[in-house]
C-alpha cells in the first residue's frame, strides 16, 4: 500500500508570511498532483508534477518535485486569508485511482 | 459543460434506510470516480469507471454500496441498510486522461 504522509497536519499563520507544506512517501511518484479543499467543496486541482526536480509556479505559489520524485512540497509567500483550505497531494502511484494523502489544514489569520 | 455534478448536496437519513446519490461527469471525460471522505481526512477510493465498465473497487466497499454507470454517462452510488459509519463526504470525480481530475461538490451523508 503506497502511504502519503503530509506535514504538518495543521498550520495557523497571520497574514503576510511564507510558508511551506510537504509530501512524502516511501514509493517513488509517476506523476504528483497538488489540491486545494474548501468546506463542503470538492478538491480543486492546483497543479501536476511529473519530472524530478521540477519547479511550477502558480502566482504566489511554488511547487517543487524532489530530485527523486517519493517528496514534494508547496510554497505560499505572502499568505492571503483566500489560502485557507486543506491542501491534498495525491499520485496514482502509475495506475489510474488517485490516492491522497491526510491533507494540511491551512488558516490565514487577517 | 461547466464541470462534475453532484446531487443531492446534503442527505440525513435514518439507519437502516437505503440512499442513492447522483454524479454526472464532464461530457467528454470517459472515467469516472467515486471517492469517500471523512473529517479531517484526504479522500478515499471507492470505485472507477471507464465508459460503462466498472474497472475497480475497494475493499472499503462493502456488499451493501453499489455503484452503476448505465450508457456510460451519469453514474449512481447506492448504499443500502445505511450505518452510521457511512457518515462521510461522498465525492464525484471525472477525468479524460490519467492527469488533472475534476471533482464535484460532493454529497454530504448523515446517518442518524
Amino acid at each position: 500500500t503506497q502511504l502519503l504522509e503530509q506535514s504538518p497536519q495543521f498550520l495557523s499563520i497571520q497574514e503576510g508570511e511564507n510558508l511551506t507544506v510537504y509530501c512524502n512517501s516511501s514509493s517513488v511518484f509517476s506523476s504528483l498532483q497538488w489540491y486545494r479543499q474548501e468546506p463542503g467543496e470538492g478538491p480543486v486541482l492546483l497543479v501536476t508534477v511529473v519530472t524530478g526536480g521540477e519547479v511550477k509556479k502558480l502566482k504566489r505559489l511554488t511547487f517543487q518535485f524532489g530530485d527523486a520524485r517519493k517528496d514534494s512540497s508547496l510554497h505560499i509567500t505572502a499568505a492571503q486569508p483566500g489560502d485557507t483550505g486543506l491542501y491534498l497531494c495525491a499520485s496514482n502511484f502509475g495506475n489510474e485511482k488517485l490516492t491522497f494523502g491526510t491533507g494540511t489544514r491551512l488558516t490565514i489569520i487577517p | 459543460d461547466t464541470g462534475v455534478s453532484q446531487n443531492p448536496r446534503h442527505k440525513i437519513t435514518k439507519r437502516g434506510q437505503n440512499v442513492t446519490f447522483r454524479c454526472d461527469p464532464i461530457s467528454e471525460h470517459n472515467r469516472l470516480y467515486w471517492y469517500r471522505q471523512t473529517l479531517g481526512q484526504g479522500p478515499e477510493f471507492l470505485t472507477y469507471f471507464q465508459n460503462e465498465a466498472q474497472l475497480e473497487k475497494s475493499r472499503l466497499l462493502s456488499d451493501r454500496f453499489s455503484a452503476e454507470r448505465p450508457k456510460g454517462s451519469f453514474s449512481t452510488l447506492e448504499i443500502q441498510r445505511t450505518e452510521q459509519g457511512d457518515s462521510a463526504m461522498y465525492l464525484c470525480a471525472s477525468n479524460l486522461v490519467d492527469y488533472g481530475y475534476t471533482f464535484g461538490s460532493g454529497t454530504r451523508l448523515t446517518v442518524v
